[in-house]
């Protein structure tokens, strides 16, 4: 059975450093991997997607990895702004049918 | 715009009284999915569906029904809440390898 972990469970940071979030899990074989923004009492907003034979994809400052043969990915985000406190999900999608998501990187952003 | 529209936002019923939370989609996606997010637990999957009259169980499927009778909509159906799904519901669709996207929400209070 698939299982995502995220660590850490938070994490705080000063501005303008930059930062990398985990995300492993325990089945090579996926068909894609998403990381996700949440913001408080909020729904989650997609960031980046990383089909299974991609190695990552870039959106701004933000870069994302992925080693299947590991079973890892990465958040790397430059340059950190008060704006990207948040909670990051990754959910890792194992066939075209299920998706189970990692419980999260608090986020905080010290101004 | 594409979105995935959630109602209500916020609901508050009494235990047992049927409920219906729903979803809607714009972009013509194929998979749609329910989704609860607890304290603790992350977001665990309830049902999804690959398509129009095709369901299937998620990790949490106890205590819920879905249909899928048109392609734009799929309800969450609880016929007789009880406390322990007071929750916040999340609908999500997608096309095949294509990112998910969220509706807002849907917070649940059964009393």
């Amino acid at each position: 059975k698939q299982e995502v972990t995220q660590i850490p469970a938070a994490l705080s940071v000063p501005e303008g450093e930059n930062l990398v979030l985990n995300c492993s899990f325990t089945d090579s074989a996926i068909y894609n991997l998403q990381w996700f923004r949440q913001d408080p009492g909020k729904g989650l907003t997609s960031l980046l997607l990383i089909q299974s034979s991609q190695r990552e994809q870039t959106s701004g400052r933000l870069n994302a990895s992925l080693d299947k043969s590991s079973g890892r990915s990465t958040l790397y985000i430059a340059a950190s702004q008060p704006g990207d406190s948040a909670t990051y999900l990754c959910a890792v999608r194992p066939g075209d049918d299920k998706i189970i998501f990692g419980k999260g990187t608090r986020l905080h952003i010290l101004p | 715009e594409a979105q995935v529209t959630q109602n209500p936002r916020y609901l508050i019923t009494v235990t047992g009284k049927k409920l219906t939370v729903t979803c809607s989609q714009n972009m013509n996606h194929e998979y749609m999915s329910w989704y609860r997010q607890d304290p603790g637990l992350g977001l665990r999957q309830i049902y999804y569906s690959m398509n129009v009259e095709v369901t299937d169980k998620g990790d949490v499927p106890e205590g819920y029904k879905v249909s899928r009778k048109e392609k734009r909509n799929f309800p969450l159906i609880l016929e007789s809440p009880s406390p322990n799904q007071t929750s916040l519901y999340f609908c999500a669709s997608s096309s095949g390898a294509r990112p998910l996207h969220f509706g807002n929400g849907t917070r649940l209070t059964v009393t």
